[in-house]
């Protein structure tokens, strides 16, 4: 079965860069998903189809996908954007979940 | 804007099924625009996906789940349901319903991202 890997925790300072991986084998062809999840709270969709914003999400938030690599990537980080983060692809027709990041924002 | 509702019993017994619905308002579940999903969620742990059912009641099934999972859907209701059989601790989880907009290419139609999702409900498996 298809596996998808993220950093258990990435740390970013307030205003920097974040950049979340998903790895996978040949996941660049493969169309990537990401979620951000607030304690509590359901997920909401930040990236769809690789690289796009879906409406009310901050142009601050964006996607790529090459290789064996997704990235999503949080630019200027606010203290609202600490949350656990999750890719997502379909693959074999069924829908995988990457283990999920803890972005802390000091 | 689609709204999904999951409703079900709370507390389930060791061994037993675990019965969940989802209510769908807002549009139609039989719309050929969606595919209908379950996700849940153990306490501090990541989301694992469960399934999904396409109103004509095509199914895809996380393979290891497969063997104790149905997901059906009612159009006369509007809601979809999932039924977990032979549950033990490990199944104890948020479970969460969500929509999914049908994504073409390829030369083939499948499920994409979840877009409007439940609120989730907390199932514990215990006796």
């Amino acid at each position: 079965s298809y596996e998808l890997t993220q950093p258990l925790s990435v740390s970013v300072a307030l205003g920097q860069t974040a950049r979340i991986t998903c790895g996978g084998n040949n996941i660049g062809s493969k169309i990537v998903y990401w979620y951000q999840q607030k304690p509590g709270q359901a997920p909401v969709l930040v990236i769809y189809r690789d690289s796009n914003r879906p409406s009310g999400i901050p142009e601050r938030f964006s996607g790529s996908n090459s290789g064996n690599t997704a990235t999503l990537t949080i630019s200027r980080a606010q203290a609202g954007d600490e949350a656990d983060y999750y890719c997502q692809v379909w693959d074999s027709s069924t829908v995988v979940f990457g283990g999920g990041t803890k972005l802390t924002v000091l | 804007q689609l709204q999904l509702q999951e409703s079900g019993p709370g507390l389930v017994k060791p061994s037993e099924t675990l019965s969940l619905s989802c209510s769908v308002s807002g549009g139609s579940i039989s719309s050929s625009t969606y595919y209908w999903g379950w996700i849940r969620q153990p306490p501090g742990k990541g989301l694992e996906w469960i399934g999904t059912i396409y109103y004509s009641g095509s199914t895809y099934y996380n393979p290891s789940l497969k063997s104790r999972l149905t997901i059906s859907v009612d159009t006369s209701k509007n809601q979809f349901s999932l039924n977990l059989n032979s549950v033990t601790a490990a199944d104890t989880a948020v479970y969460y319903c969500a929509s999914s907009p049908k994504y073409c290419g390829g030369g083939s139609c499948y499920p994409g991202y979840f877009q409007h999702w439940g609120q989730g409900t907390l199932v514990t498996v215990s006796s």
